[in-house]
């Protein structure tokens, strides 16, 4: 199994600032990373699919890189509705697993 | 627009049996594979099925093989998962997802295994 670990679990930024996740994966999963949204009440969203895809719809703020092991997850500009939960998703083999978690909160 | 509409969750007691069904429209149902996710109270991420467009192939992660079978009837767009020898960890949110990069989501159904 595939254990991905996410950092950091919670982070406050100002607007305008950059904001970065990490996700580390135990094995080599190529591009196979997916970054969800999640707001208060609400399902994940998909914003970003494998290969760094960005959604249909998804602001050009958010991006992601990374292949292998070592992916990073990056919201330029952010603004206050960013407010939310970020999680990754390794969907290059079953069990599919995901990263913990990262709280993000505006100053 | 894709909507996926989750129905059947409720309070079960531990060892209890449960079936939850996931109404899909606004894209072509048989086409594409199926998931269940659930999340827990401690907003923890896990994948608990997958079902084949087709139907007949199904993956599941050691924690509930045995004990969950995913389901789906594509004349009527839905999406099934039995749930059985029910546990308190079993307490989550359940969602049903599209294709495997989890591009969809319904609502939800919640399931709360208690005595």
């Amino acid at each position: 199994e595939t254990t991905v670990t996410q950092s950091p679990a919670s982070l406050s930024v100002a607007t305008g600032e950059k904001v970065t996740i990490r996700c580390i994966t135990s094995t080599d999963i190529d591009d196979d990373m997916n970054w969800y949204q999640q707001k208060p009440g609400e399902p994940p969203k998909l914003l970003i699919s494998e290969g760094n895809t960005l959604r249909p719809g998804v602001p050009s703020r958010f991006s992601s890189s990374g292949y292998g092991t070592d992916f990073v997850f990056t919201i330029e500009n952010t603004l206050s509705e960013d407010v939310a939960d970020y999680y990754c998703l390794q969907s290059d083999n079953m069990p599919y697993t995901f990263g913990g978690g990262t709280k993000l909160e505006i100053k | 627009e894709v909507q996926l509409v989750e129905s059947g969750g409720g309070l079960v007691k531990p060892g209890g049996s449960l079936k939850l069904s996931c109404a899909a429209s606004g894209f072509t149902f048989s086409s594409y594979a199926m998931s269940w996710v659930r999340q827990s109270p401690e907003k923890r991420l896990e994948w608990v099925a997958e079902i084949s467009s087709g139907g007949s192939y199904t993956y599941y992660p050691d924690t509930v093989t045995g004990r969950f079978t995913i389901s789906r009837d594509n004349a009527k767009n839905t999406l099934y998962l039995e749930m059985s020898s029910l546990r308190s960890e079993d307490t989550a949110m359940y969602y049903c997802a599209r294709d495997r990069s989890f591009a969809y989501w319904g609502q939800g159904t919640l399931v709360t295994v208690s005595a």
